[in-house]
């Protein structure tokens, strides 16, 4: 148990669904993170929260829409994927700036078809 | 943009053997840290290194931070099949930044 919980953790859809991926974090912390772990890719970095508001968005395409609502609470709303968007998408939280120490979920393995 | 190169990508060891992974970093980093995926699951927090120069221990785990603040190593001594894993490297170079730039990792086996 990292604290950190991610639903579901696995996914499989078609190109034409709509689906959303949750993240939940019961660690105090006031900074969230998607991040996306292709096959022999780096971590890629998706998008940031801190205190609700996006401070960053790594030109990720318009089908990924994420959402938080609340400082423990990220959306990841997906839309119209390719298959190349198949992947494990992990949700981190962390306490602030200076990227302090991470804490992961366990992803969700989404398959797109 | 910042570039973290991580090697060697793969590392196959008999247990007992020592392992030792290698970061490289494109721009001066504020802090790297270190993180371990076992087969399945999620990235977990090592540690983070800060100061130039710097050496931290684990057990048999020994950390560095290069004096120019832009490498880094991972060595693991006598290594052990639970120590199976991807390790990778992540750096972040301050500045107000959320932003970690991981390494593509190295995936290490332990032949019993």
């Amino acid at each position: 148990e990292t604290g950190v919980t991610q639903t579901p953790r696995h996914l499989v859809m078609g190109m034409t669904n709509k689906k959303s991926l949750k993240c939940e974090q019961h660690l105090g912390h006031n900074a969230m993170y998607w991040y996306k772990q292709s096959a022999k890719k780096p971590l890629e970095l998706m998008f940031v929260y801190s205190l609700e508001e996006r401070v960053e968005n790594n030109s990720v395409p318009s089908r990924f829409s994420p959402e938080c609502p609340n400082s423990s609470h990220l959306f990841l709303h997906l839309h119209t994927l390719q298959p190349e968007d198949s992947a494990l998408y992990l949700c981190a939280s962390s306490e602030g700036r200076w990227a302090t120490e991470a804490f992961f979920g366990q992803g969700t393995r989404l398959t797109v078809v | 943009g910042q570039q973290v190169m991580q090697i060697p990508q793969y590392q196959h060891v008999q247990e007992g053997e020592d392992f030792t992974t290698y970061c490289n970093s494109s721009t001066t980093l504020s802090n790297i840290q270190w993180y371990k995926q076992r087969p399945g699951g999620h990235p977990v927090f090592l540690i983070q290194l800060v100061k130039s120069g710097e050496v931290k221990k684990q057990k048999r785990l020994t950390f560095q931070f290069g004096e120019a603040k832009k490498n880094s190593s991972l060595h693991i001594t006598a290594t052990q099949t639970t120590d199976v894993g991807t390790y990778f490297c992540a750096g972040n170079s301050g500045a107000g930044s959320y932003q970690l730039t991981f390494g593509k990792g190295t995936k290490l086996s332990v032949i019993p």
